[in-house]
């Protein structure tokens, strides 16, 4: 089955404490992307990747760090949380026609 | 700058109705222009995307069209149902950029 899967899917950390959010995709997508999602602001982008060992800042990278190693891995990486970080996170990949496939996503909270 | 609204961001309706949901942006250099449905808890799903040389897709019960001239876009939904309950939104991407701007969408109720 075709899909992306991020994990984990619920998350409770402390400000300072790294953590990394993983996503894998096996449709052998080169485009994926991280979003996070807040009440009445929407979904944002935060990093995408359009292949392997190409990134690019989004709307709202600052506190994020992304890798493209291989094609079906993009994770996120939160190297000092802080409660402004608590959000929705969702992980997306893209078909070369334009269309979005995303992850269940992550819930983060930071205390 | 790219602005992407979705108003109403609630809206409730009898089954079997038809209905139009709305979506408007500022820039009309669009890429393209995809809808998505979100059920609680869940990621989006994709329903339709339109391409900037398109003026509409129809997927089943759905028909999304594209006004770029206007800056509008809208889902209709045909015959709705209790499992069409979610919540719809809209993102646009532009030419020469790979970002995607959502609205923050409108959460659709189906009364059975």
């Amino acid at each position: 089955e075709a899909q992306v899967t991020q994990n984990p899917r619920y998350l409770i950390t402390v400000t300072g404490k790294k953590l990394t959010v993983t996503c894998s995709q096996n449709m052998n997508h080169e485009y994926m992307s991280w979003y996070r999602q807040d009440p009445g602001l929407g979904l944002r982008q935060i990093y995408y990747s359009m292949n392997v060992e190409v990134t690019d800042k989004g709307d709202v990278p600052e506190g994020y760090k992304v890798s493209r190693k291989e094609k079906r891995n993009f994770p996120l990486i939160l190297e000092s949380p802080s409660p402004n970080q608590t959000s929705l996170y969702f992980c997306a990949s893209k078909r070369t026609t334009g269309e979005l496939f995303f992850g269940e996503g992550s819930r983060l909270t930071v205390l | 700058k790219q602005e992407v609204t979705q108003i109403p961001a609630a809206l409730s309706v009898p089954e079997g109705e038809n209905l139009v949901l709305n979506c408007s942006f500022t820039d009309s250099a669009i890429y393209n222009l995809q809808w998505f449905r979100q059920d609680p808890g869940k990621g989006l799903t994709s329903l339709l995307l339109i391409q900037s040389s398109q003026r509409e897709q129809t997927s089943g019960r759905l028909n999304a069209s594209l006004d770029k001239s206007s800056g509008r876009s809208t889902l209709y939904i045909a015959a709705s149902q209790p499992g069409d309950s979610a919540t719809y939104l809209c993102a646009v991407r532009v030419f020469g950029n790979e970002k995607l701007t959502f609205g923050t969408g409108t959460r659709l109720t189906i009364i059975p």
